[in-house]
């Protein structure tokens, strides 16, 4: 039972647009969610989160969106840059639980 | 500031061979501590979870087992490695729940 999905395995942008990473979940329990970047053969790395008790949340370059009656977030990337080409996983997690449940994630690449 | 390490990064085994892989984190106390699996085209597997020293709970049943013998040790273990153990294997720490950190990883290729 996939609770936390990311429908798009990969994703092609050229440098200097908008990249647009979703995900989607079907347990309602979730109330926080986060985005992680990870480059081959290493760990990933901690992004940008958001709590239920928003809908949007900006970091610099990356803006983390929720939908919570559609139990979809989006990350976007403005404007992307070569070194995001990487794998982006979103995780969500219910308060208090030390679990984080980890989406099966997206290949962004970026074109120069 | 905090650092977490792990080792081997690489690692090639033969199938029914022991495994070993530890973590170690510094400059906290008391985190949690996770593996997980990353296989090959796939997404991250929660494989164990501990809260404290000797607490651990088991998300998978597999020939892998967990231990952390210290607070800040988290060590990974099979006494016979199965071709499907192969995989990238990732060790996190968090300060209670939310954000968790994670460390270099371990390439495992069993063969």
């Amino acid at each position: 039972d996939q609770q936390v999905k990311q429908n798009s395995p990969s994703l092609s942008v050229q440098e200097g647009r908008i990249s647009i990473l979703n995900c989607d979940y079907t347990n309602s329990m979730f109330d926080y969610f986060l985005w992680y970047k990870k480059y081959p053969a290493e760990g990933p790395t901690f992004l940008i989160s958001i709590s239920s008790i928003k809908d949007k949340n900006e970091d610099g370059r990356f803006t983390v969106f929720l939908n919570k009656s559609a139990k979809h977030l989006s990350l976007h990337i403005v404007p992307s840059q070569p070194g995001d080409s990487a794998v982006y996983f979103c995780a969500a997690s219910a308060f208090g639980n030390e679990k984080l449940t980890f989406g099966t994630g997206t290949r962004l690449t970026i074109i120069p | 500031s905090q650092t977490i390490h792990q080792w081997p990064a690489t690692l090639v085994q033969p199938v029914g061979s022991p495994l070993s892989l530890e973590c170690t984190v510094e400059g906290t106390s008391n985190p949690n501590l996770y593996w997980y699996r990353q296989a090959a085209g796939r997404g991250l597997q929660l494989l164990f979870y501990s809260v404290g020293i000797g607490q651990i709970s088991s998300e998978v049943p597999q020939n892998l087992s967990a231990s952390r013998p210290q607070d800040r040790q988290f060590i990974l273990s099979s006494k016979k490695l199965l071709l499907s153990d192969s995989g990238f294997y990732l060790c996190a720490w968090s300060v209670g729940w939310g954000e968790q950190f994670f460390g270099p990883g371990t390439r495992l290729t069993v063969l």
